[in-house]
């Protein structure tokens, strides 16, 4: 069973950084492609951005709204998917979700229960 | 503002059927079969019904089925039931600046 476990939300400040885990099991993380999608309070879902597989050269691809803000990375020692977020705002505040891919499947089969963030002073 | 268009709301009676659309552009829905849709119960997670159109996963119920005419893409629920009354939210591949749009949303509501 495809398990994915979010970690590192919380309360920060605005103009702060927070960076978010995704630990994965029952699948095989090297081969998978990853994502992280965000759900603000009552609003809809946005996709923020994707680490590819090894065989892709784990490039990574972002929203135009977060690209130079967000990073996104993995390790695949520790089938372990980060999302790695500065200069946040308020407009930040929202349930983070990591997803799997499949292999250039471009649908998100999996999800996490999320991860809360707020950005607050 | 989202990429993709969807009405915010849609109602049917139980066994009805009812059809959500999702409209894009020619950069999206329009030049690739990657639609995928998606469920989400008030305070669960999404869940995949749909993906590349019209190919259900295992375990989603064939009373859920996708389609797509040009810009395009539609969800149609069979049989409606009480528990289908969920959001529904489509997504689509993009050859854009931002290469995975999902559509703002639709509440299905089962009167």
């Amino acid at each position: 069973e495809v398990q994915l476990a979010e970690s590192g939300g919380g309360l920060v400040k605005p103009g702060e950084s927070l960076r978010l885990s995704c630990e994965g099991s029952g699948f095989t993380f090297g081969t998978t492609w990853m994502s992280w999608v965000r759900q603000a309070p009552g609003k809809g879902l946005e996709w923020l951005g994707r680490a590819k597989s090894r065989i892709d050269g784990w490039a990574t691809e972002y929203a135009a709204p977060v690209k130079g803000r967000f990073t996104i990375s993995r390790d695949d020692s520790k089938n372990t998917l980060y999302l790695h977020m500065s200069s946040l705002k308020a407009e930040d505040t929202a349930m983070y979700y990591c997803t799997t891919e499949g292999w250039r499947a471009y649908y998100f089969d999996s999800w996490g229960q999320g991860a809360l963030v707020t950005v607050s002073s | 503002q989202s990429a993709l268009t969807q009405p915010a709301s849609v109602s049917g009676s139980p066994g009805q059927s009812v059809t959500v659309s999702c409209s894009g552009g020619s950069s999206d829905i329009g030049s690739y079969n990657l639609v995928s849709w998606y469920q989400q119960y008030p305070g669960k997670v999404p869940k995949l019904i749909i993906y590349e159109v019209a190919k259900r996963p295992s375990g989603v119920s064939d009373r859920f089925s996708g389609s797509k005419t040009g810009n395009t893409a539609s969800l149609t629920i069979s049989g409606l039931q009480a528990v289908d009354e969920a959001d529904y939210y489509c997504c689509s591949y993009a050859d854009d600046t931002t290469p995975m749009v999902f559509g703002g949303g639709t509440k299905l509501t089962v009167l």
